[in-house]
């Protein structure tokens, strides 16, 4: 069964540095979304993509926070400069085109930020 | 303000009997619910979901009942396994929106 695919699965970084994630979803999904879930809480949705461009970007920390999706395929969430308080697990999940379509997840990407 | 609230932070249920998870919501303009089942260190998988058409879907030991008037859904797993000890999250979506919200989650522990 094709998979979403993350990496890195653990990433350890000291604050202000720069951080990086990338999702590759399973092919022909055109809607991408990134999650963030904080340990305790439900998936938070950061950025949902259809095809290359954004239709919801309205939870992402812009000054921080960038994400993008050149092609239509990959993807790629950027955190600059990373704050102790985004340490959190960050999932990317796509699905098919429309509504009604369950979101496939794929391990995700464990963020500590020392 | 949680529009998907799932009250109970944890649940145990002896092996074989019928476990009982519940979510409430608060959209009325929700129209598509699901339950995700997560294991540690892994991505939330997709269980079973229901329309707000209907008020019951099954599959296999999985069952999922639908109270609109009451805002109200329900997982039942029968019998319950092992394998059923995981983090179960509740999440909904609006009509002719394709954004999903989650809960908080409930764990279960399936006691031997």
């Amino acid at each position: 069964e094709a998979e979403v695919a993350q990496s890195p699965r653990y990433k350890i970084t000291e604050k202000s540095q720069a951080v990086a994630f990338w999702c590759d979803p399973i092919s022909g999904h055109a809607t991408l979304y990134w999650y963030r879930q904080i340990l305790g809480q439900g998936p938070e949705l950061l950025v949902q993509f259809q095809d290359e461009s954004v239709v919801d970007d309205s939870q992402l920390p812009k000054d921080r926070f960038s994400a993008e999706r050149l092609k239509g395929v990959d993807s790629t969430l950027k955190i600059q400069p990373a704050e102790l308080g985004d340490s959190a697990m960050y999932l990317c999940a796509s699905s098919r085109t429309g509504y009604n379509s369950p979101l496939h997840f794929g391990n995700g990407t464990r963020l500590t930020v020392t | 303000d949680q529009q998907v609230k799932q009250n109970s932070p944890s649940l145990s249920v002896q092996e074989g009997r019928i476990s009982i998870l519940n979510c409430d919501y608060t959209n009325s303009m929700f129209d598509y619910f699901l339950w995700y089942k997560k294991y540690p260190a892994e991505g939330p998988t997709f269980l079973i979901s229901i329309s707000s058409i209907k008020d019951k879907n099954e599959d296999g030991r999985f069952t999922v009942f639908l109270n609109k008037s009451a805002k109200h859904l329900s997982l039942h797993i029968v019998p319950s396994q092992p394998g059923d000890s995981a983090v179960y999250f509740c999440a909904a979506s609006a009509l002719g929106d394709d954004k999903i919200i989650f809960g908080k989650g409930t764990r279960l522990h399936i006691l031997p």
